[in-house]
């Protein structure tokens, strides 16, 4: 049982490219997210999703695209790189529905530089 | 709009004594859901502990115990028998409920870096 895969685990880009940044999860969970973890601003919620086809913003969507067309796949754009997007990015994943207990799991993270 | 406060950026403790880390919280939601996650140097985010607001009793995983007192919205991690694996970065989070439509989302504080002394 993988849980949540996320690919790649570094990246470093110039300003101005683009890239995808992927996550996968095995555990047939409805909700999954996007975050990201800057130096004493703990994890900001960027994009979610609760289920294929539906996807919202979080706090911080600004320069950032994501789609669900599986259950299993949510993956992260970044559409024009900049250097304020240099950061680690979490994907996690949980049950959507019944208790409020349900805990997210969360992948290993990936460090992105932008220069 | 919900807010996590972390009041303590870095924390000391010695090995084998308890340490208590702060999390207050402002919700205006009378259902919510408070987490603390472990993040280790290596950088992956563990689960630790889940206190429901409508919970009576505090939760409790092994030498985890989460002191919640709803009237002073603050729910407190505290680690018994400290041990040089507990130090980390220490986050609060704390959940929308689910009436508002709005999904799974959790809202973080800012961390406290325990340091386990030997």
């Amino acid at each position: 049982n993988a849980g949540v895969t996320q690919t790649p685990k570094f990246q470093v880009l110039k300003t101005g490219q683009s890239m995808t940044l992927q996550c996968a999860q095995d555990m047939n969970h409805e909700y999954m997210s996007w975050y990201r973890q800057d130096p004493g601003m703990g994890l900001r919620l960027i994009h979610y999703s609760v289920g294929a086809g539906i996807t919202d913003q979080g706090e911080v969507p600004n320069g950032y695209n994501v789609s669900r067309s599986t259950t299993e796949d949510f993956p992260l754009r970044l559409l024009s790189a900049a250097p304020s997007q240099t950061s680690v990015y979490f994907c996690a994943s949980s049950l959507a529905g019944g208790s409020g207990a349900n805990v997210l799991t969360f992948g290993a993270g990936s460090r992105l530089t932008v220069l | 709009a919900q807010k996590i406060t972390q009041t303590q950026p870095g924390m000391f403790v010695q090995e084998k004594e308890a340490v208590t880390l702060d999390c207050t919280y402002d919700t205006s939601d009378p259902s919510y859901g408070l987490f603390w996650y472990k993040q280790p140097s290596s950088g992956e985010m563990i689960f630790l502990i889940y206190q429901g607001s409508y919970d009576q009793q505090n939760a409790t995983e092994g030498r985890y115990s989460l002191n919640f007192q709803k009237a002073r919205k603050s729910a407190n991690l505290v680690i018994s028998a400290s041990q040089l694996g507990d130090s980390a970065m220490y986050f609060c989070a704390m959940r929308e409920p689910v009436s508002s439509g709005s999904a799974r989302q959790l809202t973080f504080g800012s961390g406290t870096q325990l340091t386990v002394l030997p």
